[in-house]
């Protein structure tokens, strides 16, 4: 129980161009989702939270307007990266809570976005 | 500042038991996590435990906590090559769902 998927599990895109990644919760209703940024032999970076049917909590330094959150289901969430630069290469991960896992955070298995 | 620490890199030889290592910042976290992370994957939830707790078994797995010093250990019986990978702890911050991860450990297993 308590899967998360994630699609594509990567991707390559040009400099400029828009990529949305999706974010699933297959056997539970996810409250809660969070999506982090892994650079290399680094560990997760928060870059935002949402709630089902509201808008996301953007961390510190994260751009809102550059990484659109919405989770507009129990089961899904996606972020879409706008406009995007190489400097936004990275790997991201979601994570999804909810009623009757307890506060645990289930992980998504990840997207390597390469722009190029 | 919000920081949990880990020793970045740790090496056995298969059949020996590893000791992971974790020092947290947040005395009134409810939970705290042990994942693990195989190259280029996500992130697997290998146990948790309860905030009143002091020790936790499952299997291989040893989870053992010191509130008083907000240090957390993750121990593997009979570590395997399967087992080599990233592993990271991670905090509950009281009143959210959010973490707080470590910087990770990455363990590697000798045959």
């Amino acid at each position: 129980g308590a899967v998360v998927s994630q699609h594509p599990s990567w991707v390559i895109c040009k400099s400029g161009t828009s990529v949305k990644i999706e974010c699933r919760s297959l056997d539970f209703q996810a409250t809660t989702m969070f999506w982090y940024r892994q650079f290399p032999k680094q560990s997760l970076m928060l870059m935002a939270t949402s709630n089902e049917g509201s808008k996301a909590t953007y961390e510190q330094g994260v751009e809102k307007d550059k990484f659109l959150i919405n989770h507009a289901s129990l089961t899904l969430s996606t972020l879409t990266v706008t406009s995007a630069h190489p400097e936004d290469s990275s790997f991201y991960i979601c994570s999804a809570t909810g009623t009757g896992v307890t506060d645990t955070q289930y992980f998504g298995p990840g997207t390597r976005l390469t722009v190029l | 500042g919000e920081d949990v620490e880990q020793s970045l890199f740790l090496s056995v030889r298969e059949g020996d038991s590893s000791v992971i290592n974790c020092t947290y910042t947040d005395s009134s976290s409810t939970y705290l996590y042990w994942y693990k992370q195989e190259p280029g994957a996500g992130l697997q939830l290998l146990t948790y435990i309860f905030s009143n707790m002091d020790m936790k078994q499952d299997q291989r797995l040893t989870v053992l906590l010191n509130k008083k010093d907000k240090h957390l250990s993750l121990r593997i019986a009979d570590t395997q090559t399967g087992d080599s990978a990233i592993y990271f702890c991670a905090e509950s911050i009281a009143g959210t769902y959010k973490y707080i991860f470590g910087t990770g450990t990455r363990l590697k297993v000798l045959a």
